[in-house]
């Protein structure tokens, strides 16, 4: 069974600084990968897709990697700001139907 | 195009009660997904329907929960004879026919369980 862990916990930062998420899988058999982002109540937004043939995906300050073989992922978010505080969520789909979610990580930007 | 909607966005329910909560995929979307967030815990897949079909009941719990997507309107997740444990936010996604990687999701209805 797949299960899915995202370190760290919760993360604070000083505005304007770079960051890296990290994300990591078990069962490398996947399809795809995607990191979302979570607001206090409200729904996921997807942030970017990588699929299993992929390397790296980017979207302006974000870029998101995958290393398939070690069952990991990367979510580097650039030149932080306050409006990027969230809890970031990585997912991995494989041959069912379904996502296996992490946990998240709690970022909070410090203006 | 309106995203997915889920209604309502808030439930309380007493111990015993039912609760249904709804949901409306994005125009075009025929797939319709339901993930539960337990406090402190990642969402964790419960059903995938398409229109009058139950594809993937794998992470349903085997009692009290029930869902159903009709020809027409909403999908609906009921849970019956609610309890404490059942308290969370569920959350509905919608997929394009061709792309079920491509899931969209709605805000969640928090239910709380008094």
């Amino acid at each position: 069974k797949q299960e899915v862990t995202q370190i760290p916990a919760a993360l604070s930062v000083p505005e304007g600084e770079n960051l890296v998420l990290n994300c990591s899988f078990t069962d490398s058999a996947i399809y795809n990968l995607q990191w979302f982002r979570q607001d206090p109540g409200k729904g996921l937004t997807s942030l970017l897709l990588i699929q299993s043939s992929q390397r790296e995906q980017t979207s302006g300050r974000l870029n998101a990697s995958l290393d398939k073989s070690s069952g990991r992922s990367t979510l580097y978010i650039a030149a932080s700001q306050p409006g990027d505080s969230a809890t970031y969520l990585c997912a991995v789909s494989g041959t069912g139907n379904q996502f296996y979610f992490g946990t998240g990580t709690s970022l909070t930007v410090i203006p | 195009n309106a995203g997915v909607m889920q209604n309502p966005r808030h439930l309380v329910r007493r111990r015993g009660q039912e609760a249904r909560l709804r949901c409306s995929p994005m125009k075009g979307h025929s797939h319709v997904y339901w993930y539960r967030q337990l406090p402190e815990e990642g969402l964790k897949f419960m059903v995938y329907l398409q229109k009058e079909n139950i594809i993937d009941e794998s992470g349903m719990p085997k009692e009290r929960f029930s869902a159903e997507f009709p020809k027409e309107g909403p999908s609906i997740l009921r849970i019956q004879q609610v309890v404490r444990g059942d308290s969370a936010a569920y959350f509905c996604a919608s997929s394009p026919p061709r792309d079920r990687d491509e899931q969209y999701f709605g805000p969640g209805t928090r239910l709380t369980v008094t």
